[in-house]
């Protein structure tokens, strides 16, 4: 099975910042990730699929870069409504797998 | 709009069965993929199984193969989970989603749209 494995687990910031968040494939994974936000009580929301491509009306300050391994999610200036956990996931090869989950906090 | 709705969750004992269902409207049912993906409050999500646009490719978790079936009718629009043999680490809230591809092994799949999720707690 491919691990995925995010950083950080936590993290704290305020509105305006910019914040990165990484997942690492255990394998070569191509560009097959996905990234989710989820907010409390509420079921995930696709982000980005193919690690860049934006989810129809997902907003602009939100990018993802990345290939092979390494992986990148960025949301350029925080706003209060990004205040949520974070997941990744591959679907490069069954068992589809999630990250751990970055939970993204008000500093 | 896209609407995604599961259904049958419930308490039941360790070694009984439970079947869910997710009814969708919204858009070609038999055009997509679908999923099923539990999370455990509090924790991470874990994919369970996956099911391709005809039903013919079933994919399960190694956590639930042999004891659960996936399954769809495409003349209802709904997708079914058959839960047998069930134990207190199957206790999570279960969602339905569906996959933006006709199928999910080999193509970078991904769950566009879910459904708020049915809680099934196993306990005596």
């Amino acid at each position: 099975d491919i691990q995925m494995t995010q950083s950080p687990s936590s993290l704290s910031a305020s509105v305006g910042d910019r914040v990165t968040i990484t997942c690492r494939a255990s394998q070569s994974i191509s560009t097959y990730l996905n990234w989710f936000q989820q907010k409390p009580g509420k079921a995930p929301k696709l982000l980005m699929y193919t690690a860049s491509d934006l989810q129809n009306g997902v907003p602009s300050r939100f990018s993802g870069s990345g290939s092979g391994t390494d992986f990148t999610l960025t949301i350029s200036s925080l706003q209060p409504e990004d205040f949520a956990t974070y997941y990744c996931q591959q679907s490069y090869s069954t068992p589809l797998t999630f990250g751990q989950g970055t939970k993204l906090e008000i500093k | 709009e896209v609407q995604v709705v599961e259904s049958g969750g419930g308490l039941v004992q360790p070694g009984r069965s439970l079947r869910l269902s997710c009814a969708v409207s919204g858009f070609t049912f038999d055009d997509y993929a679908m999923h099923w993906v539990r999370q455990v409050p509090g924790e991470g999500l874990e994919w369970v199984s996956g099911i391709s646009w005809n039903g013919r490719t079933r994919v399960y978790a190694d956590s639930v193969k042999g004891r659960f079936t996936i399954s769809r009718d495409n003349g209802k629009n709904s997708l079914y989970l058959q839960m047998n043999s069930l134990k207190g680490e199957d206790t999570a809230l279960y969602y339905c989603a569906k996959d933006h591809l006709a199928i999910f092994e080999g193509v970078p799949s991904a769950f566009d749209h879910w459904g708020p999720g049915t809680q099934v707690t196993v306990s005596s």
